[in-house]
Order: C-alpha cells, then structure tokens, then sequence
C-alpha cells in the first residue's frame, strides 16, 4: 500500500509570490483534503477534492486553489503569498463514502513566507 | 469559541502514570469523532476513532459523551515514547475529508 506522498518537504518564497504544493493520495483513496496548520495551532481545513471537483471548502479566500487529476494526485496553488500563510500544509487522503474513514495525512510541506 | 476545544496543557507526567484528555465540541450535528497524535514538525498520525460504546486500544481508551459533547482518551501506563500532541477531530456528517480540529494537548512523559 503507497502511503500519501507530498513535495517539496520544504519552501521559502516571498511576500506576493505563488506557489504550488503536490500530493499524491494514498491508493484506493477516491478524496483529497489540503490543511493548513499554524504553529500550534490545529489543521485548518481548506478544501477537498472528489472526482476532481471541489467539494467542500474552509475559511481560506479565493487565491486558495486546488486540482484533483484522475489519478487522485492533486496540487494546492496560493497566488499573492501573505507572512500569514507560512505554515505546515498538509494533504490527506480518505474514502469518500467512509463516514468514519479517518484521514491519512502525507508528511506535509512547510511553507516559510519572507 | 471555537468548533472544537482542547486544554492545550502541557501536561506533564512521570512514565507509569495514567493520563487523560478531554475535548469538547459545539455542534451537536457531528457524526465520527477521532484522536490523533503528532510528533513534533511532522504529520498527524491516527490514533484511534471513536465510537458511542466506547473504545479500547491496548494502554489508551477513547470515550465519546453525545450529551454533554465531549470525546476522551485516557493513557494507562504511560511511556516515555507517548509524549507528542494529541488532536481530537470531528466530522459533520459522511465526509469523511472534512474535520475540524482542536488545537492538541501536548504531553511530555518523563524518567
């Protein structure tokens, strides 16, 4: 079984620029869902994604955006990067239909906004 | 306030001792309950779900109060390798993607 994989591990980008984050979900897993976790701070849900639609979003304004391909692998862009986003962003996989699926989360990408 | 509510401790404890952690949620329309723990700069990982009847892991039991809206874990015995930050999450409703979140209990066992 291949577990949820995520890159870069870690980011450094400036005040306005865009970045993307990739995730691939864990096999037999039909939903992603991307967090954003402050330092200490709990996972934020920011969306997921289901046969490659969003389906379901947090709190996040709109220069938060995903995809999901067919695979089931999917990106997270942020465009017009903010001090505040620096973060640990966080991919996790699940069942769409489980309604107690837990989520399996990938190893995360710090995002470091200067 | 927010949706979920841990004490965020630290709670600090000596190897053998049995500790426990409470976390509280507001909406009442919530349908699967979960605790995580992390280790620090990496991934939460699952610890266990927890269900109505209550739940038994080894050293750790989970326990869901719909009534009151709280969820528990207790750590028996505890080791110098529990020490992490334990999340608890709940889910509204069959999607299984969304949780929320409490902000962790971090626990520190010692010699």
């Amino acid at each position: 079984e291949t577990g949820v994989t995520q890159s870069p591990t870690h980011l450094i980008k400036t005040r306005g620029q865009q970045v993307t984050l990739r995730c691939s979900s864990q096999s037999g897993h039909n939903t992603v869902s991307w967090y954003q976790q402050a330092l200490g701070q709990g996972p934020q849900f920011i969306f997921q994604y289901y046969r490659e639609e969003e389906n379901g979003r947090g709190n996040f304004p709109p220069r938060f955006s995903g995809l999901q391909f067919p695979n089931y692998s999917s990106e997270l862009n942020v465009n017009a990067l903010e001090l505040d986003d620096s973060a640990l962003y966080l991919c996790a996989s699940s069942f769409r239909q489980g309604a107690h699926s837990p989520l399996h989360f990938g190893n995360g990408t710090r995002l470091t906004v200067t | 306030r927010k949706e979920v509510e841990q004490d965020p401790g630290p709670f600090n404890v000596p190897e053998g001792a049995t500790v426990a952690f409470n976390c509280t949620y507001s909406n009442s329309a919530s349908q699967s309950f979960f605790w995580y723990r992390q280790d620090c700069r990496k991934e939460p990982k699952l610890l266990m779900s927890v269900y109505s009847s209550g739940n038994e892991d080894g050293r750790f039991t989970a326990q869901l109060n719909r009534a009151s809206q709280y969820i528990s874990l207790l750590i028996r015995d505890s080791k110098l390798s529990d020490s992490a930050t334990y999340l608890c999450a709940v889910n509204e409703g069959t999607n299984a993607g969304k949780s929320t979140f409490g902000d962790g209990t971090t626990l520190t066992v010692k010699p």
